[in-house]
């Protein structure tokens, strides 16, 4: 069974920074591009960013690149999701998933609070 | 940059009805790249149906696709209790690798 299983909740405060992580199981990981997609509070699903865990090949939302980083440990089947400093404004639901021309499995979800 | 406008907003029907949701893109797609969710408060969205007419695993078969060009949609047949939750379209290029999702329909029971 596919499984993708992201690290828990968050609370930080303006200007911190954060690495949250999503590890895969039950499928070759580094065949498949992993994505990061978020919701913000009241609104829809918004896509990232994605890498290719095998070669770390990534690639960036145009509105949203140079906001974030995404990386990855294949070692360890593990993408990650990281923020030098974050504001109020990163405040969302970030959910990792598994990339083809769509997303096929999600993890349950990484809450992220930034609040001063 | 393709956009995906999806309609309506909020869709109020009732348990046994028919639901009708539409997805329509800027500029001509390939039916191939088009993707359906649904996403309940306090779950992870879970993928219905991809190159517009395929049922994910394990999908019902009240749920279904269509569509081509500009203009699809997701049709459930007779709406289960828990089938009232948002819908979401999504469009994949693949050069430069990108994805992109419409703003969502709400599906509330009357």
């Amino acid at each position: 069974e596919v499984q993708l299983v992201q690290s828990g909740a968050e609370v930080k405060k303006p200007g911190e920074s954060l690495k949250i992580s999503c590890e895969g199981s039950g499928y070759n990981f580094n065949d498949y591009w992993i994505g990061w997609v978020r919701q913000m509070p009241g609104r829809g699903l918004e896509w990232m960013g994605v890498i290719y865990p095998d070669d770390s090949d990534t690639r960036y939302s145009p509105s949203l690149q140079g906001q974030f980083t995404i990386s990855a440990d294949k070692s360890i089947n593990t993408v990650y999701l990281q923020w030098s400093s974050l504001k109020a404004s990163d405040t969302a639901m970030y959910y990792c998933v598994r990339s083809k021309n769509y997303f096929d499995s999600w993890g349950q979800g990484t809450l992220v609070t930034v609040s001063s | 940059e393709i956009v995906l406008t999806q309609s309506p907003g909020t869709l109020s029907l009732s348990p046994g009805e028919r639901a009708t949701l539409s997805c329509r893109a800027s500029q001509s797609i390939s039916s191939y790249y088009l993707a359906w969710y649904q996403h309940k408060p306090g779950q992870a969205p879970r993928l219905l149906i991809y190159g517009a007419s395929s049922r994910a695993t394990d999908i019902p078969d009240r749920f279904s696709g269509s569509g081509s060009g500009t203009d699809f949609t997701l049709t459930i047949s007779r709406l289960e209790p828990e089938d009232f939750a948002v819908y979401y379209c999504q469009h994949y290029i693949n050069s430069p690798r990108r994805y992109t999702f419409g703003q969502g329909t709400n599906l509330e029971i009357k």
